[in-house]
């Protein structure tokens, strides 16, 4: 199926500072771009989605920029808060068949 | 309240003893799928469903089965399991495809002895 590599795996950032979460994608067919957040011991929510036909999306605190020539779609929180710990999934879509692909993860922690 | 449950949440078994994880939901979403989680590996989607009685592999479906006769339930069955399939188990539903929001279960944490 379909690979996406997530980068970093872990992320340790102060309160106050921004983090960026990258996916890489091979399939230019990939249309559909979600972010999961999940916390501890907890599923995981969608916190973001953006579709191939816009290159950035913005909601308060977190946007997710699209660069489909690249192939590689980026997370980025600011001011970034205690309650934004968690494990952040990407995923993709690409159509030839209906699953989503997920990264491998990326473990942010915001210090204090 | 719209949700999407799974049972039980916790199973510890032996090798080889059938088990069938359930799951539901209310929001009368036409495609459900599971997932399992590990360590590293992210979620590999091991099942899907269009709709009703249609269904189809995921990256990860050895070992495990499917079926789906009502649209509200897709229950995951392990015929014979194996201690390689000590995961965590999620399944999510959603309204039109893989295209749109998955809202997860609550997880269902297996472990094969």
């Amino acid at each position: 199926g379909e690979n996406v590599e997530q980068h970093p795996s872990t992320l340790s950032v102060q309160e106050g500072d921004s983090a960026v979460i990258k996916c890489t994608y091979s399939d230019s067919a990939s249309n559909y771009f979600p972010w999961y957040k999940q916390e501890l011991g907890k599923r995981p929510q969608l916190i973001i989605d953006i579709r191939s036909n816009v290159g950035e999306k913005k909601d308060q605190r977190i946007a997710v920029t699209l660069n489909k020539t690249a192939k590689h779609f980026s997370l980025h929180i600011t001011e970034t808060q205690p309650e934004d710990s968690a494990v952040y999934f990407c995923a993709l879509y690409t159509g030839t068949a209906s699953k989503l692909t997920f990264g491998t993860g990326t473990r942010l922690q915001v210090t204090l | 309240e719209a949700q999407v449950t799974q049972n039980p949440r916790y199973l510890i078994t032996v090798t080889g003893k059938k088990l069938t994880v359930t799951c539901s939901q209310n929001m009368n979403h036409e495609y459900m799928s599971w997932y399992r989680q590990d360590p590293g590996l992210g979620l590999r989607q091991i099942y899907y469903s269009m709709n009703v009685e249609v269904t189809d592999k995921g990256d990860v479906p050895e070992g495990y089965k499917v079926s789906r006769k009502e649209k509200r339930n897709f229950p995951l069955i392990l015929e014979s399991p194996s201690p390689n399939q000590t995961s965590l188990y999620f399944c999510a539903s959603s309204s039109s495809g893989a295209y749109n929001e998955q809202f997860f279960g609550p997880g269902t944490r297996l472990t094969v002895l």
